[in-house]
């Protein structure tokens, strides 16, 4: 099973900052089959990005997502205030499909 | 629009059984595989199961297999996840979600339902 680890835990930034999420596979992720989804809380998650780098259906451009292999990066340029939330990556290449822990972006 | 919506969940005593729904709306059902994610109180999410277009094949996470069943009706347009032996640990809100493709990420989630297994 592939492991995801995600980090930080938790980002503390201000809106208007940047924010660098990061997500670390145990072994190469095939195809760059990564997502990252938000969740906000008592919400479902949204799929934000796939491919590691191709957002989702109405996903703002502020949401960008690179890496390949076992090193992923998702950065939201400027935050907004809607964009506090936790974030998930997911690999999809292997079974089990598997997240990583989160990394919850909030206000500082 | 995409509609998936989750019921079915309650509080269970260990070793009870129960089975979760999902309907779904707004696109073709049977041409999508499905799966079911947990996130337990507080924690990440984790994949349970998945099933094809026409339930021919599925498959399971360690810690729910033999226990859990996934089924579908794509006449009825639902979703099913049948557990049985259930456990403390598998007390949890359950996702049920489209993969945009045969082994795609998931695009559409329904607004989950919360199982919790207590005595």
């Amino acid at each position: 099973e592939i492991v995801l680890t995600q980090s930080p835990g938790t980002l503390s930034l201000s809106p208007g900052e940047r924010a660098t999420l990061s997500c670390r596979a145990s072994q190469s992720v095939r195809g760059s089959n990564l997502a990252w989804y938000q969740q906000k809380p008592d919400q479902a998650p949204r799929l934000l990005i796939y491919d590691a780098s191709t957002r989702a259906t109405g996903i703002p451009d502020r949401f960008s997502g690179s890496g390949s292999g076992t090193d992923f990066t998702l950065t939201i340029s400027r935050l907004e205030p809607e964009d506090f939330a936790v974030y998930h990556c997911q690999q999809y290449s292997y079974s089990p499909r598997t997240f990583g822990g989160g990394t919850k972006v909030e206000i500082k | 629009e995409v509609q998936l919506v989750e019921s079915g969940g309650g509080l269970v005593q260990p070793g009870g059984s129960l089975r979760l729904s999902c309907v779904a709306s707004g696109f073709t059902f049977s041409s999508y595989w499905m799966h079911w994610v947990r996130q337990a109180p507080g924690k990440g999410l984790v994949w349970v199961s998945r099933i094809n277009i026409d339930g021919s094949s599925t498959n399971y996470a360690d810690s729910v297999k033999g226990r859990f069943t996934i089924s579908r009706d794509n006449a009825d347009k639902t979703l099913y996840l049948q557990m049985n032996s259930l456990r403390a640990e598998d007390t949890a809100v359950y996702y049920c979600a489209r993969g945009a493709w045969q082994l795609g990420p998931f695009d559409h989630w329904g607004q989950g339902t919360l199982l919790t297994v207590s005595s």
